[in-house]
């Protein structure tokens, strides 16, 4: 069965640093790897979609990276900005999702 | 172009009653879903269905059932509801199952069940 985990649960960081969001999974037999982002009270929007054959995707200030064979998916964001504060959550293969990451960013 | 459409919004049921919850999709989607949300514990898929016509388990089928009505409309029944059941629920569409496609979520139903 697989397990999507994301550590830390929670994670707070001063507007300009960088940060690595961390998702790790149990079963390296996957065909796709989602990031998301849901604000409070919402639902979830997409930020980047990785296939099994790609190793990274990048859009504006994310870029998200897959390792297969270690179970690892890392989400960076460059120069946080407040409006970034929200659950972000990894999926694998479509329906299994971790429990979140909640990432403040404080001006 | 509305995207996925969930009605209600919030809910509040009594021990035993039964209710469905709406979803439709304006995409032209092939494939929908049904997650439920619980604190702490991320989304875990109740039913999918890969396309019009076909339905399966997802990973907490119990006390649930589901009914693709068209390749627009995918439904959640609650036969005779439990506080077990108390969660956000969301809907969730992609053009095809299996690994190029994105998905996307409506906006939850909460249901709280007393």
């Amino acid at each position: 069965k697989q397990e999507v985990t994301q550590i830390p649960a929670a994670l707070s960081v001063p507007e300009g640093e960088n940060l690595v969001l961390n998702c790790s999974f149990t079963d390296s037999a996957i065909y796709n790897l989602q990031w998301f982002r849901q604000d409070p009270g919402k639902g979830l929007t997409s930020l980047l979609l990785i296939q099994s054959s790609q190793r990274e995707q990048t859009s504006g200030r994310l870029n998200a990276s897959l390792d297969k064979s270690s179970g690892r998916s890392t989400l960076y964001i460059a120069a946080s900005q407040p409006g970034d504060s929200a659950t972000y959550l990894c999926a694998v293969n479509d329906m299994r999702f971790g429990a979140g990451t909640r990432l403040t960013v404080k001006p | 172009n509305a995207g996925v459409t969930q009605t209600p919004k919030f809910q509040v049921l009594k021990t035993g009653q039964s209710m469905t919850l709406q979803c439709a999709q304006d995409m032209n989607h092939n494939s929908m879903y049904w997650y439920r949300q619980d604190p702490g514990m991320g989304l875990r898929l109740i039913y999918y269905s890969a396309s019009e016509g076909t339905t399966d388990k997802g990973e907490v089928p119990n006390g649930y059932n589901v009914s693709r009505l068209n390749k627009r409309e995918f439904s959640l029944r609650l036969e005779s509801a439990a506080p077990s059941q108390t969660s956000v629920y969301f809907c969730a569409s992609s053009r095809l199952a299996g690994g190029e496609e994105t998905q996307y979520f409506g906006p939850g139903t909460r249901l709280l069940v007393l």
